[in-house]
């Protein structure tokens, strides 16, 4: 089952700060987040790891809540470069490689 | 780096054609994935292998199958090609490594099917 991300689009001024959210249904082993430019490949951001704690990328962290079974991505001080749409990826751990995507999260940096 | 390539940006084809997506990648990686994306879906995993020779079924593996005769390159097959599979194909490799999969993504290959 897909994990739900939210907001589903977010419009922010230059400099502004936004957190996206994912939250699954199921036991959760890893979250993995990244970032998609138009007509681009997904790019890898960073990877929660269960137990793990959280990880930062310039001014771009994220923090996992295993009871909550949610991981949030925080973007401060937004810049023109971070636009694209955010994806989280959950892993169930174990020898299951897979991720299942959530929908997706469109972030439009406005100057 | 991590190069993943795919063998088209796009592709027209026309219902009934039989159509191979071909993804290669460099860093010897065991795992490789083929995912499909659609405006408001985001990505759905097709098929994913994880040695040669070997695959499993994603969330959406209907209408399609794969080959992975070597360990660099993962083929997505399209028997009998449908306008419902007109998409962007995504393919992805990821080592075998403890503890978190990253994911490298190819370029993608737009497929319309008329």
């Amino acid at each position: 089952q897909q994990p739900v991300q939210s907001p589903q689009a977010v419009i922010l001024r230059e400099g502004e700060d936004a957190v996206i959210n994912c939250s699954s249904s199921k036991a959760l082993y890893s979250v993995h987040w990244y970032r998609q430019k138009h007509g681009e490949a997904p790019v890898f951001l960073m990877i929660l790891l269960k137990g793990g704690e959280q990880k930062g990328h310039e001014k771009i962290s994220a923090s996992f809540n295993e009871k909550k079974q949610q991981s949030s991505l925080y973007l401060t001080a937004s810049q023109l470069s971070y636009s694209g749409t955010y994806f989280c990826g959950t892993g169930g751990g174990g020898s299951n490689y897979k991720l299942t995507f959530g929908k997706g999260t469109l972030l439009t940096v406005n100057p | 780096d991590v190069k993943v390539t795919q063998s088209s940006r796009y592709l027209v084809k026309r219902t009934g054609e039989k159509v191979f997506l071909e993804c290669v990648q460099d860093m010897d990686h065991e795992n490789m994935f083929w995912y499909r994306q659609d405006p408001g879906l985001g990505l759905r995993l097709i098929y994913f292998s994880y040695d040669v020779k070997m695959k499993e079924k994603g969330d959406i593996p209907e209408g399609y199958s794969v080959s992975r005769e070597k360990k660099e390159r993962f083929s997505l097959i399209l028997e009998s090609a449908s306008t419902n599979q007109t998409s962007m194909y995504l393919c992805a490799s990821t080592p075998l490594s403890a503890g978190g999969h990253t994911q490298y993504f190819g370029p993608g290959t737009r497929l319309t099917v008329l």
